[in-house]
């Protein structure tokens, strides 16, 4: 049984540009939260999706955009990426937009050149 | 709004030592979630445990063990008999609405 999994592993941008990062949740799971963890900080709450809407938005600009699929796969996008922007990106799966049994992948760690 | 403070920044043992990560909450809200998260260097979040912040009972698992306690709003864990494996971030997020608050971790570091 996979757990949740992130691609890409490592990514490295320049600023300016766009990225987008992927996660597939824990299979029987269909909520996907995304998180932000800054070098020697705990993670930041970016946004929830279940049944393909977001459900609650942590405080993060516009410029970060997702998106979830009908197989509840999901995509993080980050338009004109700056430096501030480098972080490990966390996604994290549960089941009906519960807390109760929360998995999270290895992330994607993301640099902004 | 919910605030998680994790005093102890780094905390070093020797292997076999007994260590008790601290964790205090600030809210407003009567019954809350809390959680203990582990971050080994691979980066994934490995869930520990979560409580509702009703519930003062302690918690054991094998070698780790938790405390809650309501007056102080502490939610602290034991790890008895430490191991280099033990070696992670510790986190202690707490649920508002749908989402974890987290602090900024405990590395907690064993040494052999």
């Amino acid at each position: 049984d996979a757990g949740v999994t992130q691609s890409p592993t490592h990514l490295i941008k320049t600023r300016g540009q766009q990225v987008t990062l992927r996660c597939s949740p824990k299979s029987g799971h269909d909520t996907v939260s995304w998180y932000q963890q800054a070098l020697g900080q705990g993670p930041q709450f970016i946004f929830q999706y279940y049944e393909e809407e977001e459900r609650q938005r942590g405080n993060f600009p516009d410029r970060f955009s997702g998106h979830q699929f009908p197989n509840y796969s999901s995509e993080l996008n980050v338009n004109a990426l700056l430096l501030g922007d480098s972080a490990l990106y966390l996604c994290a799966s549960s089941y009906v937009a519960t807390n109760e049994k929360l998995f999270f992948g290895s992330g994607t760690q993301l640099s902004v050149l | 709004a919910q605030k998680v403070t994790q005093a102890q920044t780094e905390i070093s043992v020797v292997e076999k030592e007994d260590v008790t990560l601290d964790c205090v909450y600030e809210t407003r809200d009567t019954t809350y979630y809390l959680f203990w998260y582990k971050q080994p260097p691979s980066g994934e979040l490995v869930f520990l445990i979560r409580r509702n912040s009703f519930d003062e009972q302690n918690e054991i698992s094998g070698r780790y063990s938790w405390n809650f306690q309501k007056s102080t709003s502490s939610f602290n864990f034991t790890i008895t008999a430490s191991q280099v494996v033990d070696s992670a971030v510790y986190f202690c997020p707490s649920e508002y609405g749908n989402k974890l608050v987290f602090g900024a971790g405990t590395i907690l570091r064993v040494k052999s």
